[in-house]
């Protein structure tokens, strides 16, 4: 099964643009993934789902500002005009019909 | 509007068992697969497994597959996550989620369960 590699952390200005990789494993770089977002002592909210074309769709009250993109295998979170509350941990997340599997995290901290 | 609710905290003895149940509004559940993940304190998502209560089917990381027991009711459209032979690191928050019919990821959290394991 596949491996989902994230850095652990990243920080970005109030205001300026970030991208949050998520990097799957070899010969498993056409899976589709899921980003997901908490807050600390929130349950994790889903944010978009990303195909390997770099098409994806959004959940329902997802901001504008988040989008997606795909390179190789390498999935891509890219939050624009970061807010204060934009500050959470971010997880992406793929699957098979026997598996499921998260990255790591990333804790995103607005500076 | 899809509610995914679970049970409230439980507290448990090593050695012991606990049930955490997620209910899920009607619409939701028809034809939906349900996972379980759990997330120790300061820790990362772990898979634990997941059921398709209309199609009995069930999915269980090996990690877990001998303490663990996903059920559902479709009655009550309500999924049951058991777990036995606690452990002090079992402690952790319980999240059940709805899986995506059409491309298969989770798309609705509930909003967790802590389970503390305490002697």
């Amino acid at each position: 099964q596949p491996v989902l590699t994230q850095s652990s952390s990243d920080s970005a200005s109030l205001g300026s643009s970030v991208k949050l990789t998520c990097t799957l494993s070899g010969g498993h770089r056409s899976y589709l993934i899921a980003w997901h977002q908490q807050h600390p002592g929130k349950a994790p909210r889903y944010l978009m789902r990303l195909e390997m074309s770099g098409r994806y769709e959004k959940g329902s009250g997802v901001p504008d500002r988040f989008s997606g993109s795909s390179l190789g295998g390498d999935r891509f979170l890219i939050i624009s005009n970061l807010q204060a509350e934009d500050e959470a941990d971010y997880y992406c997340e793929t699957w098979d019909n026997m598996f499921r599997v998260f990255g790591g995290g990333t804790k995103l901290t607005v500076l | 509007q899809v509610q995914v609710v679970q049970s409230g905290p439980e507290v448990k003895k090593p050695g012991s068992s606990v049930r955490v149940s997620c209910r899920a509004s009607g619409d939701t559940f028809s034809g939906s697969a349900f996972t379980w993940v759990r997330q120790a304190p300061g820790q990362g998502l772990e898979w634990m497994g997941q059921i398709n209560p209309r199609f009995r089917a069930l999915t269980t990381t090996d990690l877990f597959r001998d303490r663990a027991s996903i059920t559902a009711d479709e009655s009550t459209h309500t999924v049951y996550l058991e777990l036995r032979s606690l452990r002090s690191d079992d402690t952790a928050i319980y999240f059940c989620a709805r899986v995506d019919d059409d491309f298969g990821h989770i798309d609705y959290w509930g909003q967790g369960t802590l389970v503390t394991v305490s002697s």
